[in-house]
């Protein structure tokens, strides 16, 4: 079944913790994305990154860092620094030049208290 | 900056009334999307309208893009309860890399049965 997986769907953390939020995708999809969701807002863009080995900050990156070392994989720490970081955050990939449409994986909620 | 806005952010419905949103951009778009996100579910593409005035149509859906490429609705017929979630309209973001987007807040539709 080619997707985006994102683990795990529910994350717990004690604030002042780093937490790593794993997103992999077998769509051979060049371009992917962090997306932060907060209730009654609309998708804000953390990171993105548009090849291997490259990535560049989106509207809202503050507290938040990404790595992009192979083309499947995508994964965000979300950092102590992150003032407010519970909310559900969703990966996203896009196919490539021409093709401007991104699919969505799952998501994960994470809940810092 | 670009701002992709779209009204209502509320809409409740009876189950076979029609329902439509609106999404209306700063800039002129090359293109514009539709993505419906179910409740506890994550954004899934449902259409790109790439010509003014272009209209498409998906079943009981309606997708419209202006002339002037600066505005989009969505209209259901005869809404069914499985039409629930929230739709979001988004646009290419022209102040970032080819391939972002920039999505409007959305609009929940609920409907009742």
């Amino acid at each position: 079944d080619g997707g985006i997986t994102q683990s795990p769907k529910y994350l717990f953390r004690k604030e002042g913790q780093n937490v790593t939020l794993s997103c992999e995708q077998n769509l051979n999809h060049d371009a992917m994305y962090w997306y932060r969701q907060d209730p009654g807002q609309g998708l804000r863009l953390i990171y993105y990154s548009q090849i291997v080995n490259d990535f560049q900050k989106g509207d809202i990156a503050e507290g938040y860092s990404v790595s992009r070392e192979k083309k499947e994989s995508f994964p965000l720490t979300v950092t102590s620094a992150q003032k407010n970081p519970t909310a559900f955050y969703l990966c996203a990939s896009r196919p490539g030049t021409g093709m401007d449409e991104q699919y969505f994986g799952p998501g994960t909620r994470l809940t810092v208290t | 900056g670009q701002q992709v806005m779209q009204i209502p952010q509320y809409q409740h419905v009876q189950e076979g009334e029609d329902f439509t949103t609106y999404c209306n951009s700063s800039t002129t778009l090359s293109n514009i999307q539709w993505y419906k996100q179910r409740p506890g579910g994550h954004p899934v593409f449902l259409i790109q309208l790439v010509k003014s005035g272009e209209v498409k149509k998906q079943k009981r859906l309606t997708f419209q893009f202006g002339e002037a490429k600066k505005n989009s609705s969505l209209h259901i017929t005869a809404t069914q309860t499985t039409d629930v979630g929230t739709y979001f309209c988004a646009g290419p973001n022209y102040g970032g890399s080819q391939g972002n987007l920039i999505f409007g807040k959305g609009t929940k539709l609920s409907v009742k049965p």
